[in-house]
C-alpha cells in the first residue's frame, strides 16, 4: 500500500499569484499523477509526473501553467501559476503501484482564487 | 460520449435500503476502480476489479467484462455511506492513468 501526504489541504489565493502543492509518499512509486476536479465535475488528469524527466501533460494542460517537479520516487509538486478564478478546484495527487493494483490518493487541496 | 458513464447521477434513499450504482465504459480496460469521495474532497479506494465480484463488509462490486459494465452495491445503507461514488477505469493501452466517471452523489436519510 501507499500513504500520501498532500499539502496544503486548502488555500485562498489572490488572482495572479502562484500556489505550489506538495505530495509526499511513504514508499517509492514509479507512477504519480496530478488531477483537477472543478466544482461539480469529475476528475481530469493534468499530467503524469516522471522522475528524472519532464512531466507528461494531457491535452489542454501546459507546463507554463502547471509546472511539475519530481525530484525522487517519493515526492512531487504541482504549481498552479498566474491563477485566475477559473483555477478554483480541488487538486489531487495519486499514485499507482501497477495497472491492476489499488489506486491511492492524497487528501486533496481545495483551492479558491479570488 | 464519455468513455465512462455512471448512473444515477444523484440518489437519495432511506437508511437500510439496498443501493445499486452502475458504471458502463466504452474502452478496453485492464482494471476498474470504485472510489468514494467525501465532502472534504479526499478520495478512498473501495475496490479494484478486473473480473468477477468482490465483497468488503456491506459493499459488493461486480464487473462484466463482455458487457463493459460494473455495479457497486451497498446493503443495509447507513447515513455514513453518504458520499460521492466514482467509477474509474484503467485502459489496456499500457499506462496506468485513470479515466473517471462523473460520479454518483448518494444521500442516505436516517
Amino acid at each position: 500500500s501507499a500513504v500520501i501526504s498532500q499539502k496544503p489541504s486548502r488555500d485562498i489565493c489572490q488572482r495572479g499569484t502562484s500556489l505550489t502543492i506538495q505530495c509526499q509518499v511513504d514508499s517509492q512509486v514509479t507512477m504519480m499523477f496530478w488531477y483537477r476536479q472543478q466544482p461539480g465535475q469529475s476528475l481530469t488528469l493534468i499530467a503524469t509526473a516522471n522522475q528524472g524527466s519532464e512531466a507528461t501533460y494531457e491535452s489542454g494542460f501546459v507546463i507554463d501553467k502547471f509546472p511539475i517537479s519530481r525530484p525522487n520516487l517519493t515526492f512531487s509538486t504541482l504549481t498552479v501559476s498566474n491563477m485566475s478564478p477559473e483555477d478554483s478546484s480541488i487538486y489531487l495527487c495519486s499514485v499507482s503501484l501497477g495497472a491492476r493494483t489499488e489506486a491511492f490518493f492524497g487528501q486533496g487541496t481545495r483551492l479558491t482564487v479570488v | 460520449k464519455n468513455e465512462v458513464e455512471q448512473s444515477p447521477q444523484n440518489l437519495t434513499a432511506q437508511e437500510g435500503e439496498f443501493i445499486t450504482i452502475n458504471c458502463s465504459y466504452s474502452v478496453g480496460i485492464s482494471a476498474l476502480h470504485w472510489l468514494q469521495q467525501h465532502p472534504g474532497g479526499g478520495i478512498v479506494s473501495l475496490f479494484m476489479l478486473s473480473s468477477g465480484k468482490k465483497k468488503h463488509g456491506r459493499l459488493i462490486a461486480t464487473i462484466n467484462i463482455q458487457e463493459k459494465h460494473s455495479s457497486l452495491h451497498i446493503t443495509a445503507s447507513h447515513p455514513r455511506d453518504s458520499a460521492v461514488y466514482i467509477c474509474a477505469v484503467v485502459s489496456n493501452f499500457g499506462n496506468e492513468k485513470l479515466t473517471f466517471g462523473t460520479g454518483t452523489r448518494l444521500t442516505i436519510i436516517p
